[in-house]
């Protein structure tokens, strides 16, 4: 059964600074992976999408990788502010859509 | 872009009553929904897929006659939490997905079963 692991649980960083989340998972035969963000109560907005063919998908200030032979993959947020203070999930998944999720990231950011 | 809404966005309930909480594709038609919790600080766990037209699968562990799955048509799949009880209260979310592109997630609904 893929496992689906992030680190670290909970980070703290003031405004401006550029932060590394990981995300590593068991079984490398997987379709495609993502990144989500949640706000607490809230659903989940996709950030990023990773298709198994490909390395790295960048939208804004956010760059995601994609190693799937090692089973793990980054999320690179540049110079964070206190809006981007959310949950961020990663995902797998396998040919049927079905996700398999991480418990998540808590980022804070502080002004 | 893909728009998945889920009504209601919060239900608090008795116990012992029923729930039904809807999730409709807005703008294409999704062959497959899928439906995961999601309890205080754990990952979101899929419960079930469902196929338009036809049963949904449960994952081990789901009870299929506590949580009834309805996948009547290409833009609506409903979950209905039987006689809820307090440990059913949690955050359902679903998502859908048309064929050979990523899901996409409505809002999700808070259960409270008191």
């Amino acid at each position: 059964k893929q496992e689906v692991t992030q680190i670290p649980a909970a980070l703290s960083v003031p405004e401006g600074e550029n932060l590394v989340l990981n995300c590593s998972f068991t079984d490398s035969a997987i379709y495609n992976l993502q990144w989500f963000r949640q706000d607490p109560g809230k659903g989940l907005t996709s950030l990023l999408l990773i298709q198994s063919s490909q390395r790295e998908q960048t939208s804004g200030r956010l760059n995601a990788s994609l190693d799937k032979s090692s089973g793990r993959s980054t999320l690179y947020i540049a110079a964070s502010q206190p809006g981007d203070s959310a949950t961020y999930l990663c995902a797998v998944s396998d040919s049927g859509y079905a996700l398999n999720f991480g418990k998540g990231t808590s980022l804070l950011v502080t002004p | 872009g893909a728009v998945v809404s889920q009504h209601p966005s919060r239900v608090i309930c008795k116990s012992g009553t029923s729930v039904k909480i809807e999730c409709r594709s807005l703008d294409f038609q999704a062959t497959t929904m899928f439906w995961y919790r999601q309890f205080p600080k754990q990952s979101l766990m899929l419960m079930a897929t469902s196929n338009e037209g036809s049963k949904a699968t449960y994952e081990q562990g789901v009870e299929k006659d506590k949580f009834l799955i309805n996948h009547a048509s290409l833009t609506l799949s409903t979950l209905t939490v039987t006689s809820a009880h307090p440990e059913d209260s949690s955050f359902y979310i679903c998502s859908a997905s048309r064929r050979a592109t990523e899901a996409f997630f409505g809002q999700g609904t808070r259960l409270t079963v008191v």
